[in-house]
């Protein structure tokens, strides 16, 4: 089966600094990985993802993810934190007609 | 804007209830997803759904179940409701590329 490992369940960074977020994957052919912010009580809204095309994504509000198939790894950056970007971050790889989460990194962001 | 319905936005229940959430998502989307996030068991896939069929299953209570109805939306049912049900139920509905998904605002659950 499909799963991601996000460790550090509690990041703190300082606003103006990087953002660095890891998540690793397992799966038995090729992924689609996917990043997905909440806020504090609001849904998901989904960050990034990535298709199997580029390996360098692009996503909202300043955020990228590199995919990496020799490291098993989709890590999620941002070169400068805002304070807005306090939220809750999930890792997500699909398979089995299903999103299966990682168990979340929590960002806090210090003025 | 996700695209998906979820009502209520709150409900507050009794242990040994039953509950029906209610999802819809955007005209002519046939799939539709459930998923329940707790403190203790954090995110997780429950069912799924397309055009009226079960399609997935995940982790699925007994207690729990679901359907889809011809106009495409699709409603949770949980029943003897335990302390341990308390949790944001999400809807989502698919996007275009593979795996991509869209979540509703979700249903914030607590039993007392």
């Amino acid at each position: 089966a499909q799963s991601v490992t996000q460790l550090d369940s509690h990041v703190s960074v300082s606003e103006g600094t990087p953002v660095l977020l890891r998540c690793n994957y397992s799966s038995s052919y090729s992924p689609s990985l996917f990043w997905y912010v909440q806020h504090p009580n609001k849904g998901l809204q989904l960050l990034l993802k990535y298709t199997s095309a580029a390996t360098l994504v692009k996503g909202i509000n300043g955020f990228e993810a590199e995919f990496k198939k020799s490291e098993t790894s989709f890590h999620l950056t941002k070169p400068s934190a805002h304070m807005s970007d306090a939220a809750e971050y999930f890792c997500v790889i699909y398979g089995n007609n299903r999103l299966a989460f990682g168990k979340g990194n929590q960002v806090v962001v210090i003025p | 804007d996700s695209g998906v319905t979820q009502t209520p936005k709150h409900l507050i229940t009794a242990t040994g209830q039953r509950v029906t959430l209610r999802c819809s998502p955007r005209s002519g989307d046939l799939s539709v997803y459930w998923y329940q996030q707790s403190l203790d068991q954090g995110l997780q896939f429950l069912i799924q759904y397309y055009n009226g069929e079960e399609r997935a299953k995940g982790n699925i209570l007994e207690r729990f179940s679901a359907q889809q109805f011809p106009d495409l939306h699709s409603e949770l049912n949980l029943s003897s409701l335990e302390l341990g049900d308390s949790a944001l139920y999400f809807c989502a509905r698919l996007g275009l590329a593979k795996g991509e998904q869209y979540f509703g605002p979700g249903t914030r659950l607590t039993v007392t």
